[in-house]
């Protein structure tokens, strides 16, 4: 069984699109994220869900909105997309606010702005 | 703010032996948590290794093992009898207690080159 899983894995689309990536973890974890891996490799935190309430709210613009439907949920919504949004962007969850905050990640959504 | 360093970009290892990836960190919170990520091309993030900034002991699993100095903010891992399916890059991350919400911290990485 998938622990984290994603859809799509790959998605490409124009400038100006809409677009929503979805997440779904089996883990029973009370936490949720999305992560932004850049052309660099480099991964920051964008979002976190405890319990269905935004915990956390980096400095990504508004035209990126997450949405938790249920604790085992976590989709992603980005408006009007923009060269610089392709990316790889990664679903994780984690036990927190038990055990020792590991996160377990999705495979990842390889996202391509045209 | 935390921070997390890895100074090596690039490093490569011959197969069977040993290779350590370094890793510093900066935190003002005294109850943490620090990882190392394994990210093969597929891209999937695989967990190595976890370390309780609480505990003394250095964690080991199977040929992964870390230096963990607390004084010192540096948490290096150490792979041994290095295979060809350890390439990857590696990534180093930071999360403390109580801000588990708050996601990881990661580094820039370390590409590991396994040479046959």
């Amino acid at each position: 069984d998938t622990a984290v899983s994603q859809t799509p894995k790959y998605l490409v689309t124009q400038m100006g699109n809409d677009k929503s990536i979805k997440c779904e973890q089996n883990l029973g974890h009370d936490t949720m994220y999305w992560y932004k891996q850049d052309s660099k490799k480099f991964l920051k935190i964008m979002f976190s869900y405890n319990n269905k309430e935004l915990i956390i709210n980096e400095t990504v613009p508004n035209r990126f909105s997450p949405k938790s439907p249920d604790k085992a949920h976590l989709n992603l919504h980005i408006n009007s997309l923009e060269l610089g949004d392709s990316a790889v962007y990664f679903c994780a969850s984690s036990p927190y606010p038990d055990s020792t905050y590991e996160q377990y990640f999705g495979p990842g959504t390889r996202l391509t702005v045209t | 703010a935390q921070t997390v360093t890895q100074s090596q970009p690039e490093m490569s290892v011959q197969e069977a032996e040993t290779v350590t990836l370094s890793c510093t960190y900066d935190t003002s919170e005294s109850d943490y948590y620090l990882f190392w990520y394994k990210q093969p091309p597929s891209r999937q993030m695989i967990l190595v290794i976890r370390q309780e900034a609480y505990k003394q002991q250095n964690a080991t699993e199977n040929r992964f093992s870390v230096n963990f100095q607390k004084a010192a903010k540096s948490f290096s891992l150490k792979i041994s009898d290095s295979q060809l399916g350890d390439a990857a890059m590696y990534f180093c991350a930071m999360g403390y207690s109580g801000g588990g919400a708050d996601g990881l911290t990661f580094g820039k990485g370390t590409h590991l080159i396994i040479q046959p």
